[in-house]
């Protein structure tokens, strides 16, 4: 059974930092794209970030660049999104995805990162 | 990249068919047949019902369908049943090697 599981999120001063985790099982973590995809209260879903199954490469939303980063660890089937200088905007429930067939396969239940 | 457009709100009657659209541009729903459809139950995570346009994933009942013409793809939900209530986000690959959603349809089985 594929499970997807965040953690780290938490309330946090504008400006400030917060890293989230993603402890990920169930598949074969090494060959599989990963993405954050962030929902706001009462909004609707954002695409954030994600990474190559290699670490190689990492693509964001215009709006997190250069804040944002995404990283993986494929030997503790992990997946992490550091946020730096964040601000009131990015305040959302934050969901790990898993990449597959051009989508969003399996979603983690999501932590809640609350900027004020 | 601006949000891809979807109604805010459909309804139907049980047994009823309901499709949802979700409109784009050239540079993502209509260049691409990387659509895929999510529906959303309150408080809950996302869930994937349709991939590459028109694909179940395995569970996914066939009840559910997506197609694309242009610019834009839709979302039909034949036989509505009252589980079906919840929110559904359409989500294209784009050019600028990103994705972006659609704002969301609250379907609301009478």
């Amino acid at each position: 059974e594929v499970q997807l599981v965040e953690s780290g999120g938490g309330l946090v001063q504008p400006g400030g930092s917060l890293r989230l985790s993603c402890a990920a099982s169930g598949f074969t973590f090494s060959t599989s794209w990963l993405n954050w995809v962030r929902q706001a209260p009462g909004k609707g879903l954002e695409w954030v970030a994600n990474i190559k199954p290699d670490g190689s490469d990492e693509y964001y939303v215009d709006s997190v660049r250069g804040r944002f980063t995404i990283s993986r660890d494929n030997a503790k089937n992990s997946l992490y999104l550091q946020m730096n200088s964040l601000r009131a905007e990015d305040t959302a429930v934050y969901y790990c995805a898993r990449g597959d067939r051009w989508s969003f396969s399996y979603w983690g239940q999501g932590t809640l990162v609350t900027v004020s | 990249q601006s949000a891809l457009t979807q109604p805010a709100s459909v309804s139907g009657s049980p047994g009823q068919s309901i499709t949802i659209s979700c409109t784009g541009t050239s540079s993502d729903v209509g260049g691409y047949n990387y659509v895929s459809w999510y529906q959303q139950h309150p408080r809950k995570a996302p869930k994937l019902i349709i991939y590459e346009v028109s694909d179940r994933p395995s569970g996914i009942s066939n009840r559910f369908s997506g197609s694309k013409s242009g610019n834009t793809a839709s979302l039909t939900i034949s036989g509505l049943q009252a589980e079906d209530e919840a929110d559904y986000y359409c989500c294209s690959y784009t050019s600028s090697i990103s994705w972006v959603f659609g704002g969301g349809t609250k379907l609301t089985v009478l």
